[in-house]
């Protein structure tokens, strides 16, 4: 079965940096991208950033280009989102989420950690 | 990057009716090259995350009941459940994965009437 597990969310203040992590299990990890997503609660869902099955190709969305950093360990079966210069509007729920290819659909995904941005 | 637009915003169908969700992209998501269409559906129930429910426009996950089925090419896409179950109610959102970034529809909320 495949799961995801994140962690590390919780309550930061404004321009305060914070990182969420996603254990995954159940699959050959190292043969899938992994994304994470974003939600504010009651609201739609936002891309936020992908890493390759290698790690050797990162993406962002344009909102958090340059402050957020997508990084994998394989050897550990973990995936992490390191968050800089974080803002009110950064404040979601962050779901891990894998896929068979950078750009593609997600088909697992985990149950979502908390990041509140607030002072 | 591709905008990603559903409607309606929400619905409200009876047990056993139809349900018709509807999907456009501001521009193809048609690739020409394997003729698939990068779209998926997914759905979301209060308190989980998204589950997926069709890859490539119209391939059903495993496990999702045949009373929902995936449509459309090119920028119009359709999601409907056939006869509308108790446990559809949710959150349905649509994303095109043709180029990134992926988005998402800005999702459609289905209620019983």
């Amino acid at each position: 079965e495949v799961q995801l597990l994140e962690s590390g969310g919780g309550l930061v203040q404004p321009g305060g940096s914070l990182r969420v992590s996603c254990a995954g299990s159940g699959f050959s990890f190292s043969g899938y991208a992994l994304s994470w997503v974003r939600q504010v609660p009651g609201k739609g869902l936002e891309w936020v950033s992908t890493i390759s099955g290698s790690g050797g190709s990162t993406y962002y969305a344009d909102s958090v280009k340059g402050r957020f950093t997508i990084s994998r360990d394989n050897s550990k079966n973990t995936v992490s989102l390191q968050m800089n210069g974080l803002r009110a509007e950064d404040s979601a729920v962050y779901f891990c989420a894998k896929g068979p290819s950078s750009s593609s659909w997600l088909a697992d995904w985990g149950q979502g950690t908390l990041v509140t941005v607030s002072s | 990057d591709i905008v990603v637009t559903q409607s309606p915003d929400s619905l409200a169908v009876s047990l056993g009716e139809r349900a018709t969700i509807n999907c456009k992209s501001s521009q193809s998501v048609l690739y020409s090259s394997d003729n698939n269409n990068y779209l998926a559906w997914y759905q979301q129930k209060p308190g989980q995350p998204p589950k997926l429910l069709f890859y490539w426009a119209s391939t059903r996950e495993s496990g999702v009941p045949d009373r929902f089925s995936g449509s459309g090419s090119g920028t119009d896409f359709t999601l409907t459940i056939s006869t509308l179950q108790a446990e559809d109610v949710a959150v349905y959102y649509c994303q095109q994965y043709y180029r990134t970034p992926i988005t998402f529809g800005q999702g459609t909320r289905l209620e019983i009437k």
